[in-house]
């Protein structure tokens, strides 16, 4: 079975511009969750998408916004982008709902670099 | 929010070592995880294990929910193990994974 995918495998785009970065997720799997990770630390939660709704957000500015589609694959969108928003965006699926209880599987992440 | 703190930050082995890295969380969870992020930034899954013990292969895991922690043992290291190890967990009511900082191992041949 495919694992979660995202694409593209590398971006980049200069101050200003606008990103959208995409996610496939597990087969069956319907909520998807978005980290940024930046060089040398651990991954951050931005969003967390079920069922087509946003079911949590991080401390991300909304700039940053996503959407989940029927067939259960997610947008990550990032306006006006800053130098900062360079990063490493992983893509994460699970199953069985909103449950804490749920492993999640991540996907091999863009790579974004704004310069 | 809950807090998640790894240690060692850096472990260099020798091929064939055996090593412990530790995680400390701040407050309850209900699902903790072990990855190993690669140098292409995949990561990979270890262990789900918000209590108990679990092994596979030169991997174990232990995780003493009500003192806790959870340890990632690693015998007879391989270099194909250099990577860094992420601790991360869930709180009783959270729909987010929290990450530690990470243990950044390299193994020498």
């Amino acid at each position: 079975d495919a694992g979660v995918t995202q694409s593209p495998t590398h971006l980049i785009k200069t101050r200003g511009q606008h990103v959208t970065l995409r996610c496939s997720p597990i087969s069956g799997h319907k909520s998807v969750s978005w980290y940024q990770q930046v060089l040398g630390q651990g991954p951050q939660f931005i969003f967390q998408y079920y069922e087509k709704e946003e079911r949590g957000r991080g401390n991300f500015p909304d700039r940053f916004s996503a959407r989940q589609f029927p067939n259960y694959s997610s947008e990550l969108n990032v306006n006006a982008l800053l130098l900062g928003d360079s990063a490493l965006y992983l893509c994460a699926s699970s199953s069985g709902g909103l449950s804490v209880y749920n492993e999640q599987f991540f996907g091999p992440g863009t790579r974004l670099t704004v310069l | 929010g809950i807090q998640v703190e790894q240690s060692p930050p850096d472990l260099i082995l020798q091929e064939g070592a055996n090593s412990t890295l530790r995680c400390n969380f701040s407050d309850s969870v209900n699902n903790l995880q072990w990855f190993h992020q690669n140098p292409w930034g995949q990561l990979i899954n270890l262990f789900y294990i918000p209590s108990g013990t679990k092994q596979n292969g030169r991997l174990s895991a232990t995780t003493v929910a009500t003192e806790r922690y959870s340890l990632l043992y690693i015998s007879s290291s391989q270099t194909t193990d250099s990577g860094v190890y992420f601790c991360a967990v869930k709180g009783e009511y959270g729909n987010k994974l929290v990450f530690g900082a990470g243990t950044i191992l390299r193994v020498k041949s």
